[in-house]
């Protein structure tokens, strides 16, 4: 199975700061990673996949890259509905079996 | 407008079983693949399933491969999770989402429309 690790597992952050998230796998999943936003007591919500093709009506501040086994979600310019945890997500397995990281917390600085 | 509505939450002993519904609205149901995510109190999101949309094909994580048993109705537009032989680690809120890609066999796993959860708890 392909184990997901993210880094750092929280930080704090300005509004206006830029924020960068390491999402990282246990074997190559060819840019099959998607990252998510969870506000608390709501349901997570997709901001980019493919690694990096935003989803549509996510802020063009939200980006991604990465390859092999190696990816970021950078956040430029924080604002304050960003505040919340990512998680990344690989859907590269074959037969299906969708690994999440364990989740990246941002709160206010 | 894509919804997802999630029911059948709710307390149950261990070794109980449970069936969760997810009813589907604002798409054609059948032409996408449909997974249940779990998340544990204070903790992370957990994958459990997946189905294609036309429902031949299903996937489980090891965690509950053997106990759970993922369905769906595409005349009705529901999609289901049986639990059986519950535990307490199964405790959670679950999750139903909807694949990206519209592709009656071809599961791609990227989740864009969730509902808003059911929690299950299990305890004695």
């Amino acid at each position: 199975d392909i184990q997901m690790t993210q880094s750092p597992s929280s930080l704090s952050a300005s509004v206006g700061d830029r924020v960068t998230i390491t999402c990282r796998a246990s074997q190559g999943i060819s840019n099959s990673l998607a990252w998510y936003q969870q506000k608390p007591g709501k349901a997570p919500k997709l901001l980019l996949y493919a690694a990096s093709r935003l989803e549509s009506g996510v802020p063009y501040r939200f980006s991604g890259s990465g390859s092999g086994t190696d990816y970021t979600l950078t956040i430029t310019s924080l604002q304050p509905e960003d505040f919340a945890t990512y998680y990344c997500q690989q859907y590269y397995s074959s037969p299906p079996s969708f690994t999440f990281g364990p989740g990246t917390k941002v709160d206010i600085k | 407008e894509v919804q997802l509505v999630e029911s059948g939450g709710g307390l149950v002993q261990p070794g109980g079983s449970l069936r969760l519904s997810c009813a589907a609205s604002g798409f054609t149901f059948s032409s996408y693949p449909m997974s249940w995510v779990r998340q544990a109190p204070g903790k992370g999101l957990e994958w459990v399933s997946v189905i294609s949309g036309s429902g031949v094909t299903s996937h489980y994580a090891d965690s509950v491969k053997g106990r759970f048993s993922i369905s769906r109705d595409n005349s009705k537009n529901t999609l289901y999770l049986q639990m059986n032989s519950l535990r307490a680690e199964d405790t959670a809120v679950y999750y139903c989402a909807k694949d990206l890609l519209q592709n009656v066999d071809y599961i791609d796993g990227v989740l864009d429309y969730w509902g808003q959860g059911t929690l299950v708890t299990v305890s004695s």
